[in-house]
């Protein structure tokens, strides 16, 4: 079947160092990944997507890779902050429906 | 604010009883996806409409459970003859038809006792 897992359940960084959270999934058909934060008692917030046909993407401090042939993704947070303590979910889709990972907890020390 | 609505927020009931929550989309967006969350876990995908047509259904979705968007606006999800099970929280989302970005509300809590 179709799932979308985490390697690490939580990750503790330092604050100003970079974070990588990584993500691996099984359904090789999805046509984009996209990347959410949740904070509590919050929705999912979108960070970044990319689409299957690339490996790389960037953002405002965050860069998402994509490789393809071991069916993994992963989110690098550069200089994390105390806002960046969240959950974070993988997700694939492809028209219209997404598949949510279990989610990896971001703890940032101060 | 112009995102993403549900009301309410939390909900307790007993089990047995139905609940109803409702879902405001941006006002823009011509799909509406529902979606489950349990503690520690990602949303599931339930069920989204394409305007007012329902388009798909997650084998999640039992027969206790129904959703309407009668005028393509807002959606109204029912449980029916809730259960200890149903207790989750219910994520609302929007988007374009052409869009990959689902814009999330902040969900309904719902505990069934």
């Amino acid at each position: 079947g179709e799932s979308v897992g985490l390697h690490l359940p939580t990750l503790s960084v330092q604050e100003g160092d970079n974070s990588i959270i990584n993500c691996a999934y099984s359904n090789s058909a999805s046509d984009y990944f996209i990347w959410y934060k949740q904070e509590s008692g919050k929705g999912p917030q979108f960070i970044i997507d990319i689409r299957s046909n690339m490996d790389k993407r960037q953002g405002q401090r965050v860069t998402v890779l994509l490789n393809k042939t071991v069916k993994h993704l992963s989110l690098q947070i550069a200089a994390t902050q105390p806002g960046d303590s969240a959950v974070y979910f993988c997700s694939q889709g492809s028209s219209y429906k997404l598949i949510f990972g279990s989610g990896t907890r971001l703890l940032v020390r101060p | 604010d112009t995102g993403v609505s549900q009301d309410p927020r939390h909900k307790i009931t007993k089990r047995g009883q139905n609940v109803t929550f409702r879902c405001d989309p941006i006002s823009e967006h011509n799909r509406l996806y529902w979606y489950r969350q349990t503690l520690g876990q990602g949303p599931e995908f339930l069920t989204y409409f394409q305007n007012e047509a329902q388009l798909e259904k997650s084998r999640l979705l039992s027969d206790r459970f129904s959703a309407e968007r009668p005028k393509g606006s807002f959606s109204t999800l029912e449980i029916q003859r809730t259960e200890q099970g149903d207790s989750a929280m219910y994520l609302c989302a929007s988007s374009f038809t052409s869009g990959i970005e689902q814009f999330f509300g902040p969900g309904t809590r719902l505990t069934v006792l």
